[in-house]
C-alpha cells in the first residue's frame, strides 16, 4: 500500500532553474494539496485541488504553479527557483466533500529542496 | 482568520515523565482538531483526532480533549519513551459545510526529546 509517493526525495537547484515536484496517491482521494515546511513556522498550505480539473490557491502560492489532470497526480511547478524556496514540501491528499471536512490528510515523506 | 498556537519548544524530557503540549486556536464556527507527528526524516502522521467539542481523541497513550470553552486542544501522555522523540504538530480543518474543508492550518510545531 504505496499511500501517497513524492519524488525526488532531496534536489538542489540554482536560482533561475525550474523543477517540478511530483507526488502520487493510490487511494482514489478526490483531495491532494502541497505544503512547504519551513522551521518555526509549521506547515503553510501553497496549493490544493478538490479534484480532477480544478485547483487553487492556498496561503503562499506564489512563485509555484500546480495541475490535476489525473485524480492520482498533483505534481508542484516551481517556475524560477529563488533561494526563498528552499524548504521541505509535503504533499497530502484526504477524502474531500462536505461529508468529510474532519477526514485526516495522508502525508507523503517530503522533497527536501535547496536553491543555491 | 484560523489560527493555532502551540507552546514554545523544544521540550526535553526524561523517560517516563508527563507530557503535556499545549495547543490553541482561532476559529469560527466547530472546527475538527488534529494532533500529527512527525518522526525523523519522514512525514506527518496523523496521531489523534477530535471533531467536536468535549470529544477526546486517543491514541499510543497520547490523549488530547476539545475544549470550546478555552478553544484548546493540549496533548497529553502519562508517560513517554525514548520513541516518543519528534515534532509534534497541533492542527484545525474549518466546519464542516463551509468551502474551507480540507484546508489545514498548523501550529508550529514543537519538537519533543526523551532521554533514557
Amino acid at each position: 500500500n504505496a499511500g501517497v509517493t513524492q519524488t525526488p526525495k532531496f534536489q538542489v537547484l540554482k536560482t533561475g532553474q525550474s523543477m517540478t515536484l511530483q507526488c502520487a496517491q493510490d487511494m482514489n482521494h478526490e483531495y491532494m494539496s502541497w505544503y512547504r515546511q519551513d522551521p518555526g513556522m509549521g506547515l503553510r498550505l501553497i496549493h490544493y485541488s478538490v479534484g480532477a480539473g480544478i485547483t487553487d490557491q492556498g496561503e503562499v502560492p506564489n512563485g509555484y504553479n500546480v495541475s490535476r489532470s489525473t485524480t492520482e497526480d498533483f505534481p508542484l511547478r516551481l517556475l524560477s527557483a529563488a533561494p526563498s524556496q528552499t524548504s521541505v514540501y509535503f504533499c497530502a491528499s484526504s477524502r474531500t466533500g462536505k461529508l468529510y471536512s474532519n477526514q485526516p490528510q495522508h502525508f507523503g515523506d517530503g522533497t527536501r529542496l535547496s536553491i543555491l | 482568520g484560523n489560527s493555532v498556537t502551540q507552546m514554545e519548544g523544544p521540550v526535553t524530557l526524561s523517560e517516563e515523565a508527563f507530557l503535556t503540549i499545549n495547543c490553541t486556536y482561532t476559529a469560527t464556527g466547530y472546527p475538527s482538531l488534529f494532533w500529527y507527528v512527525q518522526y525523523p526524516g519522514e512525514g506527518l502522521q496523523l496521531l489523534l483526532k477530535a471533531t467536536k467539542a468535549d470529544d477526546k481523541g486517543s491514541n499510543k497513550g497520547f490523549e488530547a480533549t476539545y475544549r470550546k470553552e478555552t478553544t484548546s486542544f493540549h496533548l497529553e501522555k502519562g508517560s513517554v519513551q525514548v520513541s516518543d522523540s519528534a515534532v509534534y504538530f497541533c492542527a484545525l480543518s474549518p466546519s464542516a459545510g463551509g468551502t474551507s474543508y480540507g484546508k489545514l492550518t498548523f501550529g508550529q510545531g514543537t519538537i519533543l526529546t526523551v532521554h533514557p
